[in-house]
């Protein structure tokens, strides 16, 4: 069991709008930043969304972030085939001292 | 721009300690205000962090793990390290190395391309 709680999947046509939920607690979203990462089969994790909402250079404005106490939400607008990956969620949890993941959202470009 | 690479044996029998090193290129493993760590991920499975480091030694363990897990670095090579002992076949994943966005409570910017640790006799 995650700490973090994702949406096992989610799916999209090209062009359309999704959004991929994360629910935490107090100790970990409600008091930290959250992060999103994209991970493409077969490779690392890259980083998508760092301190809530901030795009890393080179990424797409398709790609957005939001939170709201003690959840938060990835939004991917004009879906492109290319979007087709599992997204993770993850922040610093202060009870236990250390990092926390969602359990991924697959999604699938229909 | 800064590269990561782990290495180490790709087979591990159970009960016996993973090694594995992280290797990195493009910038100093000494450099003020980051911390390095490692992530794995199980075959088909999620993400989970072990541990990070400071180039000082300052370490934050995984409290899952922190019974097994040694995480070391070596600045003059440029390296830093884990060893987890006593691993059974639910240690099997693929491990990443990656450098923090800057103290440990911040994200991991960079990763390792990741290197696949399968525990079997």
């Amino acid at each position: 069991q995650s700490v973090l709680t994702q949406p096992p999947s989610a799916s999209g046509t090209p062009g359309q709008r999704v959004t991929i939920s994360c629910s935490g607690s107090s100790s970990n979203i409600g008091s930290n930043y959250l992060y999103w990462y994209q991970q493409l089969p077969g490779t690392a994790p890259k980083l998508l969304i760092y301190r809530n909402n901030q795009r890393p250079s080179g990424v797409p404005d398709r790609f957005s972030g939001s939170k709201s106490g003690t959840s938060a939400s990835l939004a991917i607008s004009g879906l492109r085939s290319e979007d087709e990956a599992d997204y993770y969620c993850a922040a610093w949890d202060d009870s236990l001292s250390g990092w926390v993941f969602g359990g991924g959202t697959k999604l699938t470009v229909l | 721009q800064l590269q990561l690479q782990e290495s180490g044996p790709g087979l591990v029998k159970p009960s016996e300690t993973l090694s594995l090193t992280c290797t990195v290129s493009g910038g100093s493993i000494s450099s003020s205000s980051y911390y390095w760590g490692w992530i794995r991920q199980p075959p088909g499975k999620g993400l989970e962090w072990i541990g990070s480091i400071y180039y000082s030694g300052n370490t934050y363990y995984n409290p899952s793990l922190k019974s097994r897990v040694t995480i070391s670095v070596d600045t003059s090579k440029n390296q830093f390290s884990l060893k987890l002992s006593s691993v059974t076949a639910a240690d099997t994943a693929v491990y990443y190395c990656g450098r923090h966005l800057g103290t440990v409570t911040t994200c991991f910017e960079y990763w390792g391309q990741g290197t696949l640790v399968t525990v079997s006799s």
